[in-house]
């Protein structure tokens, strides 16, 4: 079945620096990968969509220069949380899908820690 | 705009229990549903999906039924097991919403602990 390997799963950095998580689709073409963010108690909250080769639609509210997504190639999605804080401590997930039909597969989520 | 809304837990049962997890959906179109399960640490599973009226997802044991009458799509599982401890998801994505790259809409999940 169709498999996605998000890296790393746990991350702690420091205040003030970038962190990048990655999403590979490994054995399928993603031609749209999403990222969401998990929040306490469980809700799901869809940060962007990304289209390969073009720019990511944000959801209203996900700040566009915080949260940075490429989606470079058909296998690869990036989510670069940039000048971290203490408040984007989350579990951040992706998920791709080949398109409308196919259905969603999801990695499994990125730990981040900001200290 | 589309929404789904799904029992609120904790829920606990004792193994061997029956299991029901209420989900009902709004949706401008004509939605899929699914569910998904989420173990301690990890990401998202697909655990079942109907793509039109009537039909049945099934699969580990669990159930669900697409009813388009009563915009619901509830979760069972007859007997329950200290595995099956886990977040489960309700979700929908609407292939009608045009534009929207037909994104999943999530309910704000379950939480289900089997005991022993």
């Amino acid at each position: 079945g169709a498999v996605v390997s998000q890296h790393p799963s746990r991350v702690i950095c420091k205040s003030g620096t970038s962190v990048k998580i990655e999403c590979r689709s490994l054995d399928f073409q993603a031609t749209t990968m999403f990222w969401y963010r998990q929040f306490p108690k469980q809700s799901l909250m869809l940060m962007a969509t990304s289209n390969e080769g073009s720019k990511a639609t944000y959801e209203q509210g996900v700040e566009k220069d915080k949260f940075l997504i490429n989606h470079a190639s058909l296998t690869l999605s990036t989510l670069t949380v940039t000048s971290a804080h203490p408040e984007d401590s989350s579990f951040y997930i992706c998920s791709a899908s080949e398109g409308a039909g196919y259905g969603y597969t999801f990695g499994s989520g990125t730990r981040l820690t900001v200290v | 705009g589309d929404s789904v809304t799904q029992m609120e837990g904790p829920v606990t049962l004792s193994e061997e229990a029956f299991l029901t997890i209420n989900c009902t959906y709004t949706a401008t179109g004509y939605p899929s549903l699914f569910w998904y399960v989420q173990y301690p640490g990890e990401g998202l599973q697909l655990l079942l999906k109907a793509t039109k009226a009537d039909d049945k997802g099934s699969n580990k044991g669990f159930e669900a039924t697409y009813r388009k009458e009563t915009t619901s799509f509830h979760l069972e599982k007859g007997s329950v097991q200290v595995s099956d401890s886990a977040v489960y998801f309700c979700a929908l994505s609407d292939r009608w919403s045009g534009g929207s790259n037909y994104k999943l809409t999530f309910g704000k999940g379950t939480l289900l602990t089997v005991n022993p």
